[in-house]
C-alpha cells in the first residue's frame, strides 16, 4: 500500500485496548467537526462528525469529544481491532464557508 | 454503491504537459470539491462546486481550472503541469455545504509530473 504521510504522528496501540487519537483545531470560530479515517491507498472516510453545541458525540465504538475552551477534539475508539490501522484526519469547518481545514492526520498501528 | 469515482487512478505527466481528471458522483449531491494530498500534509482544497454552474477557489487553485460539467460531474484540469503538481488529487461531494454536512471521497488520483 502507498503511505499517505512521511512523518505523521503515530500512535500504537495494543488490539483491544480503547484508542484515544487528539486534535488541536485552529479556529475558535469553528463551529462543525468531522473525524475521517484514510486506509493506505483509499480515500478518507467519514466516521463521526460533532457540532459546536455538543461536547460529546457517540458511534458505533467511537466517541467524539470538543473541548471548546482549549479548541481540543479527541476521537476515541473502544476494543481497537486490526481493521482499525489507517491515518485519522480531524478536520474543522466554519458556518460562514465552504472550506474544510484538515489537521496532519494521526497514524494508528495496532499491535497483535 | 459506486458513490464518488476518479479517473485515471494513476498517470505521468511531463513538465509543460496538460491532462483532465475526472470525478463524477452517483448521491445526487449538489457540492463538489477537489484537494490535494501531498506526503506529511492533511488535505487542501484546490476549487469547489457549492452547486451546478457555480465554482469558487479554494486554498490552493493556482495552476488548476474546473469544470462543473452537470450535477454529477466535475472536472480538474492542469493546463501545463509542473513537478510542484506532484500529489494525490482527491475529488468530494456533499449533500451541501460542509456546514454540518459530512463529505464522500473517491480513492483519488496519483499524479506525478516529470
Amino acid at each position: 500500500g502507498e503511505s499517505v504521510g512521511l512523518h505523521l504522528p503515530t500512535l500504537s496501540v495494543q488490539e483491544g485496548d480503547n484508542s484515544i487519537i487528539n486534535c488541536a483545531y485552529s479556529n475558535s470560530a469553528s463551529d462543525y467537526f468531522i473525524w475521517y479515517k484514510q486506509e493506505s491507498g483509499k480515500g478518507p472516510q467519514f466516521i463521526i462528525d460533532i457540532r459546536s453545541n455538543m461536547d460529546k458525540r457517540q458511534g458505533q465504538r467511537v466517541t467524539v469529544l470538543l473541548n471548546k475552551t482549549v479548541k481540543h477534539l479527541s476521537l476515541q475508539i473502544a476494543a481497537t481491532q486490526p481493521g482499525d490501522s489507517a491515518v485519522y484526519f480531524c478536520a474543522e469547518n466554519e458556518a460562514s464557508n465552504y472550506q474544510l481545514i484538515w489537521g496532519a492526520g494521526t497514524k494508528l498501528i495496532i499491535k497483535p | 454503491n459506486a458513490g464518488v469515482t476518479q479517473t485515471p487512478k494513476f498517470q505521468v505527466l511531463k513538465t509543460g504537459q496538460s491532462m483532465t481528471l475526472q470525478c463524477a458522483q452517483d448521491m445526487n449531491h449538489n457540492s463538489m470539491y477537489w484537494y490535494r494530498q501531498d506526503p506529511g500534509m492533511g488535505l487542501r482544497l484546490i476549487y469547489y462546486s457549492a452547486s451546478e454552474g457555480t465554482t469558487d477557489k479554494g486554498e490552493v487553485p493556482n495552476g488548476y481550472n474546473v469544470s462543473r460539467l452537470n450535477k454529477r460531474e466535475f472536472s480538474l484540469r492542469l493546463e501545463s503541469a509542473a513537478p510542484s503538481q506532484t500529489s494525490v488529487y482527491f475529488c468530494a461531494s456533499s449533500v451541501a455545504a460542509p456546514k454540518d454536512q459530512p463529505q464522500h471521497f473517491g480513492d483519488g488520483t496519483r499524479l506525478s509530473i516529470l
